[in-house]
């Protein structure tokens, strides 16, 4: 059973420019949810997708947005990027049907503005 | 608006005792609330839940209490090992949220041995 994977580990961008992220979900699951992890904070909830719509939303602007795939793997993209949107960047996983405590989250991306 | 809180940013225990890690929050909705713990360089994971119709969960060395009256639960290891050093992180969410949890800000525990 392979886990959830994120790409890339890494990423620096500049102030103004556009990024997307990756994430596969664990095998099995068809629900992904985003979370921003800024440095010494708790991960924050972006938003989550469920086939293939969003399902759910925080309170972050539209400049970020996501995607889901019929695969269940998803994206997340933010435009017009700023200093404060460096952060550690988590998706999860999980299936519809179980409990929230079936969460499986990735490593993560780490992205750095400059 | 910190709906989760971890006041203790750090906490340092000798190996083989208690660590006692704790968890406020201010939103009475909440309804289940959950610990994980995250490792440099991965992904939290799961490590022990509870619900509001609950005061107390045990899992092995760990166990959860919950004291809805006060809005405050708490994660006990006992013994604590030096692998259990890594951040805590509370959670909590309400019925039907899907995969939307509240974090909180994480406790790094360090056992020394």
């Amino acid at each position: 059973e392979t886990g959830v994977t994120q790409s890339p580990t890494h990423l620096i961008k500049t102030r103004g420019q556009q990024v997307t992220l990756r994430c596969s979900s664990q095998s099995g699951h068809n629900t992904v949810s985003w979370y921003q992890q800024a440095l010494g904070q708790g991960p924050q909830f972006i938003f989550q997708y469920y086939r293939e719509e969003e399902n759910g939303r925080g309170n972050f602007p539209p400049r970020f947005s996501g995607l889901q795939f019929p695969n269940y793997s998803s994206e997340l993209n933010v435009n017009a990027l700023e200093l404060d949107d460096s952060a550690l960047y988590l998706c999860a996983s999980s299936s519809s049907g179980q409990g929230i405590s079936h969460l499986y989250f990735g490593p993560g991306t780490r992205l750095t503005v400059t | 608006d910190q709906q989760v809180k971890q006041n203790s940013p750090s906490l340092s225990v000798q190996e083989g005792r208690i660590s006692i890690l704790n968890c406020d929050y201010t939103n009475s909705m909440f309804d289940y609330f959950l610990w994980y713990k995250k490792y440099p360089a991965e992904g939290p994971t799961f490590l022990i839940s509870i619900s509001s119709i609950k005061d107390k969960n045990e899992d092995g060395r760990f166990t959860v209490f919950l004291n809805k009256s006060a809005k405050h639960l708490s994660l006990h290891i006992v013994p604590s090992q030096p692998g259990d050093s890594a951040v805590y992180f509370c959670a909590a969410s309400g019925y039907n949220q899907g995969g939307k949890l509240i974090f909180g800000q994480g406790t790094e525990l360090s056992v020394k041995p």
